[in-house]
């Protein structure tokens, strides 16, 4: 089965720059999650979603970031304007199930640089 | 709230040996998913093993094994015949019962020696 694609691989912006990041999770998870990487630490999470709902952005600063997920499927997640502390591994993951027992498959990432 | 322990920032293995990579979590679900996962330095995300937190037997994968202590709310991961491989960055993540929201560890870095 094909795996989990991001779009771009790398990206470098100014900060107070707009960039927007893309996922395209395996063909029938349900769950879509985007974690950002700071270097040197685990992935944080920023938004989790069921289908094309919301199920967890409690820690997605709301006033920079968004992201949606169109009909269910693909996944875009932008940042406006970028900060400096935005630079980052942006992971996509996706799984097939709710219940907590559904191992996460990860694309390659996004490389963000904001200088 | 849960939360995943590594203590062990990084972790130096001799090819062939087995290494333990320790991690512990707090969560007060009674149901819960525990995970490993592999990061080389190119940076995807590899799962390796499962164990749910109602299952009796540790879990095994090829060389992944998961040394699974309810009481002591542990479960490090250890990799049998290390291999030039292995290294990586590695994390343990939980998920609570009935809801996937996975928590991750700060990672193990495991250099393997020749």
């Amino acid at each position: 089965e094909a795996g989990v694609a991001q779009s771009p691989r790398y990206k470098i912006i100014e900060k107070r720059q707009s960039v927007a990041f893309w996922c395209n999770p395996i063909s029938g998870h349900a769950t879509l999650y985007w974690y950002q990487q700071i270097l040197g630490q685990g992935p944080k999470l920023l938004i989790q979603f069921q289908n094309n709902g919301v199920v967890d952005d409690s820690q997605l600063p709301k006033d920079r970031f968004s992201a949606e997920r169109l009909k269910g499927v693909d996944s875009t997640l932008k940042i406006q304007p970028a900060k400096l502390e935005d630079s980052a591994v942006y992971l996509c993951a996706s799984s097939l199930g709710v219940g907590g027992t559904s191992p996460l498959h990860f694309g390659n990432g996004t490389r963000l640089t904001v200088t | 709230a849960q939360k995943i322990t590594q203590t062990q920032p990084g972790m130096f293995v001799q090819e062939k040996e087995a290494v333990t990579l320790d991690c512990t979590y707090d969560t007060s679900d009674p149901s819960y998913g525990l995970f490993w996962y592999k990061q080389p330095s190119s940076g995807e995300m590899i799962f390796l093993i499962y164990q749910g937190s109602y299952d009796q037997q540790n879990a095994t994968e090829g060389r992944y094994s998961l040394n699974f202590q309810k009481a002591r709310k542990s479960a490090n991961l250890v990799i049998s015949a290390s291999q030039l491989g292995d290294s990586a960055m590695y994390f343990c993540a939980m998920t609570p019962g009935g809801y996937q929201k996975v928590t991750f560890g700060t990672g193990t870095k495991l250099q393997v020696i020749p």
